[in-house]
């Protein structure tokens, strides 16, 4: 069974640029998760859905910080415009109807400048 | 959510049981136990969850007290491969089943 596919690995952009991450979670997994993890603390949840309808977006800075799920499917996570604090590594996560675990990616590592 | 507490870290020696234990005095009686752990430069990996008995997987044992206000996970025989920060977290279905990810415990494992 192929893992839960993000892109790119790294990235490092200057502050005020924009971002776009993207997340293929594995297949018929309806429940899919973005956290940021700041070097050194645990992951948060910035959003989760479930198949494309928001479930809790509650601590995602709405401001500058969107996201998508085309199709309940892949997701897109955006930041416009980027802070020197958003440098973190990004990581992208799923689960199916029945929620026995869930599966991480790899991470997407952003450091802004 | 059930909020837990672990031990920041813990040194273990290879080829020793690791038991890494959590409190998590808060838990509802549908709330289930997970267990976590993150290697350096990867994600999160699933180990092992539990509601109200104990369990064992190919990687570990999670042991629940009989209150269930704190568990011990096992790692029977620690190997260098297991260094790792190993995550409690307690969740169901009226969390949506959100995973709330804490500091953790930073684990060791020494030859």
């Amino acid at each position: 069974e192929a893992g839960v596919a993000q892109s790119p690995r790294y990235k490092i952009i200057e502050k005020r640029q924009s971002v776009a991450f993207w997340c293929n979670p594995i297949s018929g997994h309806a429940t899919l998760y973005w956290y940021q993890q700041i070097l050194g603390q645990g992951p948060k949840l910035l959003i989760q859905f479930q198949n494309n309808g928001v479930v809790d977006d509650s601590q995602l800075p709405k401001d500058r910080f969107s996201a998508e799920r085309l199709k309940g499917v892949d997701s897109t996570l955006k930041i416009q415009p980027a802070k020197l604090e958003d440098s973190a590594v990004y990581l992208c996560a799923s689960s199916d109807q029945g929620f026995t675990e869930a599966f991480f990616g790899q991470g997407t590592r952003l450091t802004v400048v | 959510d059930a909020k837990t507490t672990q031990p920041t870290s813990m040194d273990c020696a290879e080829g020793r049981a690791a038991n890494l234990p959590c409190n998590h005095s808060t838990i509802s009686g549908n709330e289930y136990v997970y267990w976590y752990r993150q290697i350096h430069s990867q994600g999160p990996q699933y180990i092992i969850h539990g509601l109200k008995n104990n369990e064992t997987n190919e990687m570990a044992s999670l042991i629940i007290t009989e209150d269930r206000k704190s568990s011990t996970l096992i790692l029977p025989h620690a190997t260098l491969r297991d260094t790792a920060v190993y995550y409690c977290i307690v969740t169901g279905k009226a969390a949506g089943n959100k995973l709330t990810f804490g500091g953790g415990t930073r684990v060791l494992v020494k030859p």
